[in-house]
């Protein structure tokens, strides 16, 4: 069974820092790997999907690395902005199904 | 492009009750994914439809069931409802193994 960690739970960070998110998970296995964002009560919105095949995916501010033999992804969150607070979850693609982490909870303090 | 679209938004129902909820998928997608998001955790696989079958299925008793119609939009039917059954709902559909999921707004269930 695909386990998948996000450390930290929760963080808090000023307006302009970088920001670092960590998630891990247990198979290797994988075909796919989605970091998504969720405001609170709200649905999912999905921000990178890198391929079992790639290393990274970037789009605008947002980069995410991917280490399958490690078990590690990883979303770099450049010049953080008070929009930016949310939570991210790690979600790993296999055998049809995707498994998720509790998620990031950041906090960008303007 | 509509998106993913569930329906309803919230809904109370009482335990013992059944309650049914729906999903459209996003243009050209061919297969529906249920979740289950309980407070402050991630969400939960229930399981998959695709070509109107259900192609797999998480840790969840049978009172979860559910259908793919020819559109291929989706319903999740829950029967018997606890007080634990209490949670987000959500709706993701895509195309293909290995293809990104695309995710609805999610419906807010809450049993009294």
């Amino acid at each position: 069974k695909q386990e998948v960690t996000q450390i930290p739970a929760a963080l808090s960070v000023p307006e302009g820092e970088n920001l670092v998110l960590n998630c891990s998970f247990t198979d290797s296995a994988i075909y796919n790997l989605q970091w998504f964002r969720q405001d609170p009560g709200k649905g999912l919105t999905s921000l990178l999907l890198i391929q079992s095949s790639q290393r990274e995916q970037t789009s605008g501010r947002l980069n995410a690395s991917l280490d399958k033999s490690s078990g590690r992804s990883t979303l770099y969150i450049a010049a953080s902005q008070p929009g930016d607070s949310a939570t991210y979850l790690c979600a790993v693609g296999g055998n049809n199904r995707l498994a998720f982490g509790k998620g990031n909870q950041v906090v960008v303090i303007p | 492009d509509a998106g993913v679209t569930q329906s309803p938004t919230h809904l109370i129902k009482t335990r013992g009750q059944q309650v049914t909820l729906r999903c459209s998928p996003k243009s050209g997608h061919d297969t529906v994914s249920w979740y289950q998001q309980a407070l402050g955790q991630g969400p939960q696989f229930i399981f998959q439809y695709y070509e109107e079958e259900e192609r797999q299925r998480g840790n969840f008793p049978d009172r979860f069931s559910g259908h793919q119609f020819p559109n291929y939009s989706s319903e999740l039917n829950v029967n018997a409802l606890l007080l634990g059954d209490s949670a987000l709902y959500l709706c993701a559909s895509s195309w293909g193994t290995g293809a990104g999921a695309f995710f609805g707004q999610g419906t807010r269930l809450t049993v009294v």
